[in-house]
């Protein structure tokens, strides 16, 4: 079993619609979760983090978590064609430090 | 304010040529992290850093890779000899590691602009 998860996509929705993305991960033991957005050929950058189960909202995207499900998710309302890009779910381990482990990322295209 | 720098931002080279990888980290952060990502295998981390020292290479693929950090605003990764399946794209990210026991306290990466391999 993989360490994160995600649906590897394309996942294409109408401009305007709500974008869901899911992670799930093997750690129960994790702390931090993370989404990550990745535009081609650019480099990840932080979107949201979240630390408690529930929601966390930010703007138009709500993370959401579920420790007892090992669930996390990522919501993008009202979706815009800038927001076409590969998400990456990032979980936290308890090592030494707290090492960041990356899912191998949902590619969303948005359709104008 | 400068972000990770990393150079060069492409590099061709053939097998069995050695190949360094250079990053400069966010001024004052304590931590870097160097990454390779591909199609296949996704984001992966190969080698951390804390306070210049190394603590955490287990995703160093083999001995023909090595990272050193001699001093807080440099790093770099070499590669000798090159093989074609090192061809990837190479991340450094830096961040500001804060004590641990904070709730929540995992610390934000920053993420150069990598460096695209390609070996021939």
């Amino acid at each position: 079993q993989k360490e994160v998860e995600q649906n590897s996509g394309p996942l294409s929705v109408p401009e305007g619609a709500i974008a869901s993305l899911n992670c799930t991960y093997s750690d129960r033991g994790s702390q931090s979760f993370f989404w990550y957005r990745q535009y081609s050929g650019k480099s990840p950058e932080l979107i949201m983090s979240i630390y408690s189960n529930g929601d966390k909202e930010d703007g138009r995207f709500t993370a959401q978590l579920n420790k007892a499900s090992q669930y996390v998710s990522l919501l993008i309302r009202d979706s815009q064609p800038s927001d076409s890009a590969t998400y990456l779910c990032a979980v936290s381990q308890k090592t030494s430090y707290d090492k960041v482990i990356f899912g191998p990322g949902t590619s969303l295209s948005v359709i104008p | 304010d400068a972000g990770v720098i990393q150079s060069p931002r492409h590099e061709v080279t053939e097998m069995g040529q050695e190949v360094t990888l250079r990053c400069k980290p966010i001024s004052g952060h304590n931590s870097l992290f160097w990454y390779r990502q591909t199609m296949m295998r996704g984001l992966e981390l190969l080698i951390y850093f804390n306070n210049n020292v190394p603590i955490d290479d287990s995703g160093m693929p083999e001995d023909r890779f090595s990272a050193k950090m001699p001093n807080a605003s440099f790093s770099t990764l070499k590669i000798q000899p090159s093989e074609p399946r090192d061809s990837a794209v190479y991340f450094c990210a830096s961040s500001l590691a804060r004590p641990r026991g904070l709730a929540g306290s995992t610390d934000t990466q920053y993420f150069g602009p990598g460096t695209r391999l390609t070996v021939l």
